[in-house]
């Protein structure tokens, strides 16, 4: 079954330093893989996909299928960048979403 | 941007009623979801459904059903509401088309007390 670990509940970081949110996912298959972010009193909504290899809002995020990571990264923080972050792992044909446990981003002056 | 809306936003409900969650979308989108949001769980899938009148199981499916007789409506009903359901409830749809393939748009979540 597929599974999604990102192994960081909170990550706090200061403001100008660099950031990256640690992924890991298992699955036998081609996964699409997508981080989401979640802004206080906002609804969850689309970081990045790895189809698109684009940078949004500075970050990054690389698939990597021999080490089965998707970590997202930014080279120099921001204070709007505190958030919380979901990697997500898509299998099969029905959209279906698997989500890790999420890593709570805090950037401080 | 209120494609997808959630009612209520907060519920306060006690164990054993019958409650459901409303969630509503307007892009005719074909794909619907629920999720729960809990500490240390993340979001998990709790059903979804591809098309009105198709839905299945996610991974906590139990004590929960659902329907979708129209596109645009996806209701979660708690048949009898326990207290390990307390919990943040959101709606997503996604349109499997092939611009903004597989991407889920998320509703604000309802926020579910089960006393």
């Amino acid at each position: 079954a597929q599974r999604v670990t990102q192994p960081e509940k909170l990550l706090s970081v200061f403001k100008g330093a660099p950031v990256e949110l640690k992924c890991n996912y298992s699955y036998s298959g081609s996964p699409e893989l997508f981080w989401y972010v979640q802004y206080s009193r906002q609804r969850l909504q689309l970081l990045l996909r790895h189809i698109s290899r684009e940078s949004i809002k500075g970050f990054t995020a690389d698939l990597n299928k021999g080490e089965t990571s998707f970590h997202l990264k930014k080279p120099f923080a921001q204070e709007e960048d505190s958030a919380m972050y979901y990697c997500a792992l898509q299998t099969g044909t029905a959209s279906k979403l698997t989500f890790g446990t999420g890593t709570r981003l805090q950037v401080t002056l | 941007d209120a494609g997808i809306t959630q009612s209520p936003r907060y519920k306060i409900t006690e164990t054993g009623r019958q409650v459901t969650l409303m969630c509503h979308q307007t892009w005719s989108h074909s794909y619907m979801f629920w999720y729960r949001q809990d500490l240390g769980h993340g979001l998990r899938l709790i059903y979804y459904s591809a098309a009105a009148d198709i839905t299945d199981k996610g991974e906590v499916p139990d004590g929960y059903v659902v329907s979708r007789s129209k596109t645009e409506n996806f209701p979660l009903t708690l048949e009898s509401a326990t207290r390990s359901q307390t919990s943040v409830y959101f709606c997503a749809s996604s349109d499997p088309g092939r611009i903004a393939k597989n991407i889920q748009y998320f509703g604000a979540g309802t926020r579910l007390s089960v006393l």
